[in-house]
């Protein structure tokens, strides 16, 4: 099983500034990787797939980027909408599908 | 527009059985595998179950194999979750999710969950 570990915790920041979010995964994913906004009572939100490509209707100040082991989510100037918790989620190899355990982004 | 409905969740005691639906609409329901992912309240995300789109393939975590039978019906867009032998740790907001393509890969769009609790 492949786990996946993220970074920070939880980051606080400011609207306006650039959020910086890492997934670790403990063996290479070869950019099979997604990413989920999550905002409270609310389902998951599809963002990211192949680790840099927007899914449809997201805007682009999200971007996905990494390779093997190491990927990043980066929100270029944070909106208030944006403050929510982010999961990534490997589906290279499977079952099971897995997914890390959240970034909360928050406002500072 | 695609829409996922979960139906069917509740409290229940341990041990008990529970079925969740999900009722889809807006897109070709056979060509796309369908998820189920779970959160425990105040947790992160867990992925469950798996059933590619023909039905043939379903797949499950470790700690629900023997207790939880992933189905759906092609004829109705209904997928379903039949949980036996619930345990208190099966205890949360259970999410329908769409996958991208006829196997499960990544998940395109969610329904809004519903709750199970697991509890005497």
């Amino acid at each position: 099983e492949i786990v996946l570990t993220q970074s920070p915790a939880t980051l606080s920041l400011s609207p306006g500034e650039r959020a910086t979010l890492s997934c670790r995964a403990s063996q290479n994913v070869n950019n099979i990787l997604a990413w989920y906004q999550q905002k409270p009572g609310q389902a998951p939100r599809l963002l990211i797939y192949g680790a840099s490509t927007r899914a449809t209707g997201i805007p682009a100040r999200f971007s996905g980027s990494g390779s093997g082991t190491e990927y990043t989510l980066t929100i270029s100037s944070l909106q208030s909408e944006d403050f929510a918790v982010y999961y990534c989620q490997q589906y290279s190899n499977w079952p099971p599908w897995t997914f890390g355990q959240g970034t909360k982004v928050e406002i500072k | 527009e695609v829409q996922l409905l979960e139906s069917g969740g509740g409290l229940v005691q341990p041990g008990g059985s529970l079925r969740l639906s999900c009722a889809a609409s807006g897109f070709t329901f056979s060509s796309y595998a369908m998820t189920w992912v779970r959160q425990a309240p105040g947790k992160g995300l867990e992925w469950v179950s798996a059933i590619s789109g023909s039905g043939s393939h379903p797949y499950y975590t470790d700690s629900v194999k023997g207790r939880f039978t992933i189905t759906r019906d092609n004829s109705r867009n209904i997928v379903y979750l039949q949980m036996n032998s619930l345990r208190a740790e099966d205890s949360a907001f259970y999410y329908c999710a769409k996958d991208a393509s006829g196997f499960p890969y990544f998940f395109d769009f969610w329904g809004q969950g519903i709750l199970v609790t697991v509890s005497s």
